[in-house]
């Protein structure tokens, strides 16, 4: 059964460091999303992709995440200057309706 | 806010039958009753997925009344193993999902 797959599956970090989250999302899926969960918190939503853009992004995307799409099968996170506050599992979600999620990466900003 | 609403907790015992039911009053037309589970630390595993009437299918049953304004998941002879929390969401056409707290379901021996 295909799956969404992410990696790292844990990262660390120094806070003010750059950061890369990266999702292999099923492969004839063609809406991607992010969702991050801090620990104990709901899970929220970060962003959608559709259509090689940007669809939506909530309060917490700022102009310190981006996304991308780089070769047509990775779907990327990327966190500019990591915060403490940043600390979450970040989940990646693919579908075409039904939002299949992958592992999660825990990113940890120390 | 989330579109849905659902009891924070449910307890039961093993081999017993679980209903968790939801209410989205408000759902809009085209949206589809979705829920998930999740275990710590993983990502939210889907269940079911329904629009109207009932759905089944090898984990779960799905039972959505014609006003579809409440959904009911029905777990058969749940185990140890379904401990989790399980998500009612509406979703519909790419939309982002808006999570609640969910409803945290305890089983025990």
């Amino acid at each position: 059964e295909p799956e969404v797959t992410q990696t790292p599956s844990h990262q660390v970090t120094q806070m003010g460091q750059e950061v890369i989250l990266r999702c292999v999302p099923i492969s004839n899926h063609l809406y991607f999303y992010w969702y991050r969960q801090i620990l104990g918190q709901k899970v929220e939503f970060l962003v959608s992709f559709y259509n090689n853009e940007i669809s939506e992004k909530s309060e917490i995307f700022d102009d310190q995440f981006s996304v991308e799409r780089p070769d047509g099968s990775n779907f990327t996170l990327k966190i500019r200057s990591t915060k403490l506050e940043d600390s979450a599992m970040y989940f990646c979600a693919s579908g075409p309706n039904t939002q299949y999620f992958g592992p999660g990466t825990r990113l940890t900003v120390l | 806010l989330a579109k849905t609403t659902q009891p924070i907790s449910m307890d039961s015992y093993e081999g017993q039958e679980v209903n968790i039911t939801c209410s989205h009053n408000n759902i809009a037309t085209n949206d589809y009753i979705t829920w998930y589970q999740q275990f710590p630390s993983q990502g939210p595993r889907f269940i079911i997925q329904g629009y109207k009437t009932k759905v089944t299918n090898e984990v779960a049953s799905l039972f959505i009344p014609a006003d579809r304004k409440s959904s009911t998941l029905s777990l058969p002879r749940v185990s140890l193993s379904d401990t989790a929390v399980y998500y009612c969401l509406s979703t519909g056409g790419g939309n982002k999902l808006t999570f609640g707290t969910g409803t945290q379901l305890k089983v025990e021996l």
